[in-house]
């Protein structure tokens, strides 16, 4: 167990629709990153966020956003869904601005499948 | 793009046997990571080695660095059939604050 959970475990969602999907750091910690795992390769980064602030962004369009709120739980949401965001997205929480520098603590990720 | 490129993609051995894995990087590093996969679950982090380290032991598990060569390996020795899972190696970006992933070595141990 790593402390970090994620909601909803999966999803089902149309094309077109919107998602947000959600994530609960360790206690303490101030970074927050999200990545997309498409079936079969490596995470992919999204963004990071420290302190409440976007603290980098992976090559990822604007209709994913997300936000970090001040009891370490975060959102990431995907608008006007396509067939390719099809993934398991994750969540991983560490401590300091360069959070990848450390461990990274993940959750058990949110499968979503777009149809 | 990936940085770290995992060398195999898949291995499959013998309970007992030793398992070895290899990561290439392209660029200078901080540190270097090493995660494992359950069946499309959550990561779990296992090791991290810093760049002034050669290597680092952790229970069964060995890891070393080469920044010469830019690569690391992986070495789980006496492996077990729950050591079944995928491993990926990660870098931290310099600048971007991400942690870049290789695609992954799958193990299967063979009870």
């Amino acid at each position: 167990e790593t402390g970090v959970t994620q909601s909803p475990t999966h999803l089902i969602k149309t094309r077109g629709q919107q998602v947000t999907l959600r994530c609960s750091s360790q206690s303490g910690h101030n970074t927050v990153s999200w990545y997309q795992q498409a079936l079969g390769q490596g995470p992919q980064f999204i963004f990071q966020y420290y302190r409440e602030e976007e603290n980098g962004r992976g090559n990822f369009p604007p209709r994913f956003s997300g936000l970090q709120f001040p009891n370490y739980s975060s959102e990431l949401n995907v608008n006007a869904l396509e067939l390719d965001d099809s993934a398991l997205y994750l969540c991983a929480s560490s401590l300091g601005e360069r959070g990848s520098y450390n461990e990274q603590f993940f959750g058990p990720g949110t499968r979503l499948t777009v149809l | 793009s990936q940085q770290g490129e995992e060398d195999p993609q898949a291995l499959s051995i013998q309970e007992g046997e030793n398992a070895t894995m290899n990561c290439s990087y392209k660029t200078s590093i901080n540190n270097l990571q090493w995660y494992r996969q359950n069946s499309g679950r959550g990561l779990v982090h296992l090791i991290l080695i810093r760049s002034n380290e050669r290597e680092k032991h952790s229970g069964r598990l060995r890891v070393t660095l080469d920044t010469s060569k830019k690569s690391s390996s992986l070495l789980i020795t006496a492996s077990r059939a729950a050591d079944t899972a995928s491993y990926f190696c990660a870098t931290p970006s310099s600048n971007t604050g991400k942690l870049i992933f290789g695609q992954g070595t799958t193990l299967q141990v063979k009870p």
